[in-house]
């Protein structure tokens, strides 16, 4: 049993190149979550998914795009990378939603140059 | 959408009781109150949650009063392993998932 696994670890992007971010979860969770989490800022919601084929914006959600195609599976893309989007991104899962237990993944730390 | 507020932080020695409070003034009235410890380099790892009045469980307490516009999280006896950051979660009254805030973070240091 895995938990949230996030993929990739590390990542360096130039300004305006796209990636996508892969988290999984083995916990057959309904909810999913993405965070950034910058110094100072505490952790902000990206984009959220209440079920499979489901996704909703979060506080921060510009610049960002999110699929939820497998329940397992929560997908977040930046199209354009922006200096601004540098940050750790940490994506959850809970079994209910809203501010209930939530499972984080270890974190992907994204610098873009 | 409205702040939670937290110390940024703290200082206590080994064995100590410590206690965090969140203020947290427009929260949604049918939702609970989570708390969460964070190490450098990791993902945030649940602690507790409660609803109203008081809750325990074997790592720590929360204490929630009537109006919940508040809460404290207490860590009984703490050791240089307590050393971390504490985040409170709620969520806002009026919104979805997308109401969920955090807390900017008390970052907790435990002396020997």
């Amino acid at each position: 049993n895995a938990g949230v696994t996030q993929t990739p670890k590390f990542r360096v992007l130039k300004t305006g190149q796209s990636m996508t971010l892969l988290c999984a979860q083995d916990m057959n969770h309904e909810y999913m979550y993405w965070y950034r989490q910058d110094p100072g800022m505490g952790l902000r919601l990206i984009h959220y998914s209440v079920g499979e084929g489901t996704t909703a914006k979060g506080e921060v959600p510009d610049g960002y795009n999110v699929s939820r195609l497998k329940k397992q599976n929560f997908l977040l893309g930046l199209e354009s990378a922006a200096p601004s989007q540098t940050s750790v991104y940490f994506c959850a899962s809970s079994v209910a939603g809203g501010p209930r237990e939530q499972y984080f993944g270890p974190g992907t730390r994204l610098t873009v140059t | 959408l409205a702040k939670t507020t937290q110390p940024i932080s703290m200082d206590s020695y080994e064995g100590q009781e410590v206690n965090i409070t969140c203020s947290h003034n427009n929260i949604a009235t049918n939702d609970y109150i989570t708390w969460y410890q964070q190490f450098p380099s990791q993902g945030p790892r649940f602690i507790i949650q409660g609803y109203k009045t008081k809750v325990t469980n074997e790592v720590a307490s929360l204490f929630i009063p009537a109006d919940r516009k508040s809460s404290t999280l207490s860590l009984p006896r703490v050791s240089l392993s307590d050393t971390a950051v504490y985040y409170c979660l709620v969520k806002n009254s009026g919104g979805g998932a997308d109401g969920l805030t955090f807390g900017k973070g008390t970052h907790l240091i435990i002396q020997p």
